[in-house]
């Protein structure tokens, strides 16, 4: 399997637009994390999954914010409209059955809005 | 709700010195244990793990051991190396599920 994999890689965009970000777990991971990491914040949790139905997502910031999980093969994280503030990596991890195993990352989107 | 709490960063250290980075979590229930690694500009990869009390996870020469009574969980090293250099994430998985993570702390080994 080649891993947690993340589009983009890097995303710039002007405040206001729409940025979506997307995931595409390990083939047969329940779980799904969205995180946000910044300098001043650490890695924050936005949003998990389990079997694609959201489980939490009291750490999505507002609601300009907003994930789904149409199938088991991808997740997309939305904000609309974009902020500088919401500048950060954005990270999504997978495991399965998450309470002893390993999470599996993938490389993060870098955001920046400008 | 469950937390992780790091110690402050940055840490320095030269070649071959110990290493120790304290965590303790507070969580219902008996959660996992987990430290992180981050080197630069890549994802969050797993050092180790211990899954219930008085475990002990290693790798790569470093250790953690779970302290309930503590609700600690911190990490040693007894001769880091330059190659160390990265974020270390202490972490936990509680009866839910969830994946929580501590804040980081970035280490720099000089040579």
């Amino acid at each position: 399997d080649a891993g947690v994999i993340q589009s983009p890689r890097h995303e710039v965009t002007e405040m206001g637009q729409e940025v979506t970000l997307r995931c595409k777990p390990i083939s047969g991971h329940d779980y799904l994390f969205w995180y946000r990491q910044t300098m001043m914040r650490g890695l924050e949790l936005l949003i998990y999954f389990n079997n694609n139905v959201p489980i939490d997502d009291s750490g999505m910031p507002e609601d300009r914010f907003s994930a789904k999980m149409p199938n088991a093969s991808f997740s997309t994280l939305k904000i609309q409209p974009s902020e500088p503030r919401d500048s950060a990596v954005y990270f999504c991890a997978s495991t399965f059955s998450a309470l002893n195993t390993e999470a599996f990352f993938g490389q993060g989107t870098r955001l920046t809005v400008v | 709700g469950d937390s992780v709490t790091q110690m402050e960063g940055p840490v320095t250290l030269s070649e071959e010195a110990f290493l120790t980075i304290n965590c303790t979590y507070t969580a219902t229930g008996y959660p996992s244990l987990f430290w992180y690694v981050q080197y630069p500009g890549e994802g969050l990869q797993l050092l180790l793990k211990a899954t219930k009390a008085d475990d002990k996870g290693s790798n790569k020469g470093f250790e953690a051991t779970y302290r309930k009574e503590t609700t600690s969980f911190h990490l040693e090293k007894g001769s880091v190396q330059v190659s160390d250099s990265a974020v270390y994430f202490c972490a936990l998985t509680g009866a839910n599920s969830k994946l929580t993570f501590g804040k980081g702390i970035t280490l720099s080994v000089r040579p």
